[in-house]
């Protein structure tokens, strides 16, 4: 099983509508990240919460972080034509020392204009 | 531009060729990894490095053999792949240290075995 798993797979939404997709985890981390992928380019950064935030801000992004529930989620606000992407969430694993990222397997979302 | 390059960004290949993936970062990380990404799957952690040394291997079949020269580069030598093995291959780089940092992606090399 993977340590990162998003909810929804799939997401379409119209232009100026709110984003939102969750991730669970298994480990205890570090800090949990955002990236997004357009169709098949490399990943992009989006966002680093640390285990000790609850809550991080960025343009139009927010992310929440539950620890006891080990879940984040990635709301995007007044959503645009060009989010449309897969967006993944990572971790790190605080159990093992492991820092390299395990990713889940997206969330891919359709943006209409 | 993430400042990680990857080259080339398309190779197809027979399964009795031998071929390398590049990768180059020019941010100062230590660390350099590789990542695989298949359709309908998550990505998968192949190797990582750290201040040129390998850290990591995932059970990567022999058939993949990474190469870490300098802090800068990374490459994946290929030899007598499975069609199995297509897929998109991600090279990433970061700052190994602390409580983790962000992962700059290259844009990736789409390969395809037949």
């Amino acid at each position: 099983s993977q340590q990162g798993e998003e909810d929804p797979q799939a997401l379409s939404i119209q232009e100026g509508e709110n984003a939102t997709m969750n991730c669970s985890y298994k480990t205890s981390i570090n800090n949990l990240q955002w990236y997004r992928q357009n169709s098949g380019r490399g990943l992009v950064h989006l966002i680093l919460i640390r285990s000790n935030e609850r809550e991080k801000h960025s343009g139009r992004l927010r992310v929440t972080l539950d620890t006891s529930k080990k879940s984040s989620s990635l709301l995007i606000t007044a959503s645009r034509a060009a989010d449309t992407a897969s967006y993944f969430c990572a971790t790190d694993n605080e159990d093992t020392g492991r820092r390299a990222l395990t990713f889940g397997s997206g969330t891919r979302l359709q943006v209409q204009p | 531009e993430t400042g990680v390059t990857q080259t080339p960004r398309h190779l197809v290949m027979g399964m009795t060729n031998k071929k390398s993936l590049k990768c180059e970062q020019h941010l100062g990380h230590n660390a350099m990894y590789w990542y695989k990404q298949s359709a309908k799957k998550p990505l998968e952690l192949m190797f990582v490095y750290n201040f040129k040394e390998q850290t990591e291997n995932n059970s990567v079949p022999s058939r993949f053999s990474p190469e870490c020269p300098n802090s800068s580069h990374l490459f994946l030598h290929l030899h007598t792949l499975q069609p199995e093995d297509s897929a998109l291959y991600l090279c990433a780089s970061s700052q190994d240290g602390g409580q983790g940092t962000e992962a700059f992606f290259g844009q990736g090399t789409r390969l395809t075995v037949v």
